[in-house]
């Protein structure tokens, strides 16, 4: 079946630096990806998303780049704020016979950013 | 505003005491699902609906039932509950089978004592 495996946390970066989280998948066909992030107290929300291989996703300065080679699709943002201290989801999209769909999630990475 | 709301936001029971999370959304989506989430685990869809009574099970749905009477609304509801379904519980919806964007509410946190 569909997997997603994500870096353990927390991460904790200072202000400006640079952040990678790791995501990789486990998924037969053409899966759409995403990265969800949740902040603290509230539910998830759509931060990327790629459709197919090569595609880069992208949204408040975060991207993400659909490998289909490396079945990953890491997430980066060149310099982190205190305002993106959450929890990211890596997921993996897949349409079901029948019109359903299915998303499957990594467990999460907590960032924290201190100044 | 599009919104999904749940209530109750928490929630501490007893063990055995039915009891139901209601969600609710405006945005007139066909298709709802619930997922709970747990610490190492991520989030596991219990259940979902792609259109009013039609309901399947998802990953986790043992000792949880839904209903989809209305297209607005899709509680989830716990007959018995268990310390096992202590959780954060999300509901989901989208727009339509083309939709990949989910929208989810609030939270509701659940202890079952």
């Amino acid at each position: 079946g569909d997997s997603v495996t994500q870096m353990e946390g927390p991460v904790t970066l200072s202000e400006e630096a640079f952040l990678t989280i790791n995501c990789t998948y486990t998924a037969t066909g053409y899966p759409s990806l995403f990265w969800y992030v949740q902040y603290p107290g509230e539910g998830l929300q759509l931060l990327l998303k790629a459709t197919k291989a090569d595609d880069k996703g992208s949204n408040k300065g975060f991207e993400a780049t659909y490998r289909k080679e490396t079945t990953s699709f890491h997430l980066e943002k060149g310099s982190v704020q205190v305002s993106d201290s959450a929890v990211y989801f890596c997921a993996l999209h897949r349409m079901l016979t029948g019109g359903g769909n299915k998303l499957t999630f990594g467990t999460g990475t907590q960032l924290k950013v201190e100044l | 505003e599009a919104q999904v709301t749940q209530n109750p936001r928490y929630l501490i029971t007893v063990t055995g005491k039915k009891l139901t999370v209601t969600c609710s959304q405006n945005m007139n989506h066909e298709y709802m699902s619930w997922y709970r989430q747990d610490p190492g685990l991520g989030l596991r869809q219990i259940y979902y609906s792609m259109n009013v009574e039609v309901t399947d099970k998802g990953d986790v749905p043992e000792g949880y039932k839904v209903s989809r009477k209305e297209k607005r609304n899709f509680p989830l509801i716990l007959e018995s509950p268990s310390p096992n379904q202590t959780s954060l519980y999300f509901c989901a919806t989208r727009g339509g089978v083309r939709s990949y964007e989910q929208y989810f509410g609030p939270g509701t946190r659940l202890t079952v004592t």
